[in-house]
């Protein structure tokens, strides 16, 4: 099946840094997701991008799936950003299975 | 509103009994899915359903069912062959495989 990793797997930031965080996949993909995992588990949606670019506030993501990778950007990090960045991807041949990376854990300190 | 509900949120398992899940989505979503976090890893599938009466094996079913008798509903059961059954376990639905997936708040489970 399609291998999702995500890079770094711990980033730590002052308050106003900027961060990008990476997710490289093995297949061609049609459909990738961005999400924030809170403290309390739930997961949020940032972007849904199997392409292209798209932006949200402090948050902007890029896809080239020509590539195989994703990025995710956080300008003026604040401590709310804080928590774990997971990406997630589907393929054409893995017939509506969602696969998740391991995540990225941000920690933004004031 | 509409969205995605999971119950209980907090579930306490004897070893040996087997346990039930609840997820109901009210979206209209013909997708749903299971996964099972450990703690600080990432989600892994346990199984997923496309459309009613119809699902699939991910990647760690053993020891888990699940049944989709209805669009709205995608029950898993935990039974007494999953061996280390203590995880938090999040549901997700979604229209089809090429649309964005929404996810439920999750439950912990914990074998006593």
């Amino acid at each position: 099946g399609i291998q999702v990793e995500q890079s770094p797997p711990d980033l730590i930031l002052q308050e106003g840094a900027n961060s990008t965080l990476r997710c490289n996949f093995s297949d061609s993909v049609n459909n990738l997701q961005w999400f924030h995992q809170n403290p309390w588990g739930q997961l949020i949606n940032l972007f849904y991008i199997p392409s292209g670019t798209k932006q949200n506030g402090r948050l902007s993501a890029t896809t080239v799936a020509t590539e195989r990778y994703s990025l995710l950007y956080i300008s003026s990090s604040q401590t709310t950003d804080s928590g774990v960045y997971f990406c997630a991807v589907g393929s054409s041949t893995s017939y509506g299975k969602l696969t998740f990376g391991q995540g990225t854990i941000l920690t933004v300190h004031p | 509103d509409g969205g995605i509900t999971q119950s209980p949120k907090y579930l306490f398992r004897k070893e040996g009994q087997n346990v039930t899940l609840s997820c109901e989505q009210n979206l209209n979503h013909d997708a749903m899915y299971w996964y099972r976090q450990d703690p600080g890893q990432g989600l892994r599938l346990i199984y997923y359903s496309q459309i009613v009466n119809d699902f699939q094996k991910g990647d760690i079913a053993e020891g888990y069912s699940v049944s989709r008798e209805k669009k709205e509903s995608f029950p898993l059961t935990v039974t007494s062959a999953q061996k280390n059954p203590t995880a938090f376990y999040l549901c997700a639905s979604r229209f089809t495989m090429n649309t964005e997936a929404f996810f439920g708040q999750g439950t912990r489970l914990t074998v006593v």
